[in-house]
């Protein structure tokens, strides 16, 4: 199976400054048809997964424009240009370019 | 409004067998993927379990392949996951996942699986 690494897994922020979440994974998540199936969610308290990013630095519709996906092959990165209070919560990336789909252990954001 | 609903969750001693099923409803559902994606308690999401728009491929994870069954009638726009010989380990929320890319998840099903 494709592992899938984050870093840091836990990452304290002050509001109003950005935030990085790096995700490694094992293998090249290339796929035949030159993408790139690398996505990342984020799990509010108590609520299920959202997809923010799709496609390493596709933005999903409702997904605020502070959040912004980028990396290739190994090594992505999710950053928050500006934390608010409502970001708080944990990130997961996950790879869909190989069966089984993997997700990274997730990194908890707190303030 | 678009919405994935799951249910057939509960309690149940190991070895034993549940039925969970995800209607979906004002969202595209019979040209997509469907997962079962589950979470433990205080740990990451796992995936279990995907199927093809028309059935003719199903995925399962290592964990669950021989026990768990995944199946989709595209008429009632359901999907079911049929669990057998359940485990401890299969505690878990369980949550029905829309297309390759995950872009919506329901609200989960609890499975509890204990003596």
């Amino acid at each position: 199976d494709v592992v899938v690494t984050q870093s840091p897994l836990s990452l304290p922020v002050t509001l109003g400054q950005p935030a990085s979440i790096s995700c490694r994974s094992s293998q090249s998540l290339v796929y035949s048809d030159g993408n790139t199936y690398l996505n990342w969610f984020q799990q509010r308290p108590g609520q299920s997964p959202r997809r923010l990013i799709y496609k390493v630095s596709n933005r999903d519709s409702g997904a605020p424009d502070r959040f912004s996906g980028s990396g290739a092959g190994t090594d992505f990165t999710l950053k928050i240009s500006r934390v608010e209070a409502e970001d708080v919560g944990v990130y997961y990336c996950m790879q869909g370019t190989y069966w089984p789909f993997t997700f990274g252990q997730g990194t908890k954001l707190e303030s | 409004e678009e919405q994935l609903v799951e249910s057939g969750g509960g309690l149940v001693q190991p070895g034993g067998s549940l039925r969970l099923s995800c209607v979906a409803s004002g969202i595209t559902f019979s040209p997509v993927w469907m997962h079962w994606v589950r979470q433990g308690p205080g740990k990451g999401p796992v995936w279990v379990s995907g199927i093809k728009s028309d059935g003719s491929i199903t995925k399962y994870a290592d964990s669950v392949k021989g026990r768990f069954t995944i199946s989709r009638d595209n008429a009632k726009n359901t999907l079911y996951l049929q669990m057998n010989s359940l485990r401890v380990e299969d505690t878990a929320v369980y949550y029905c996942v829309r297309t390759i890319g995950m872009d919506v998840w329901g609200q989960g099903t609890t499975v509890t699986v204990s003596s």
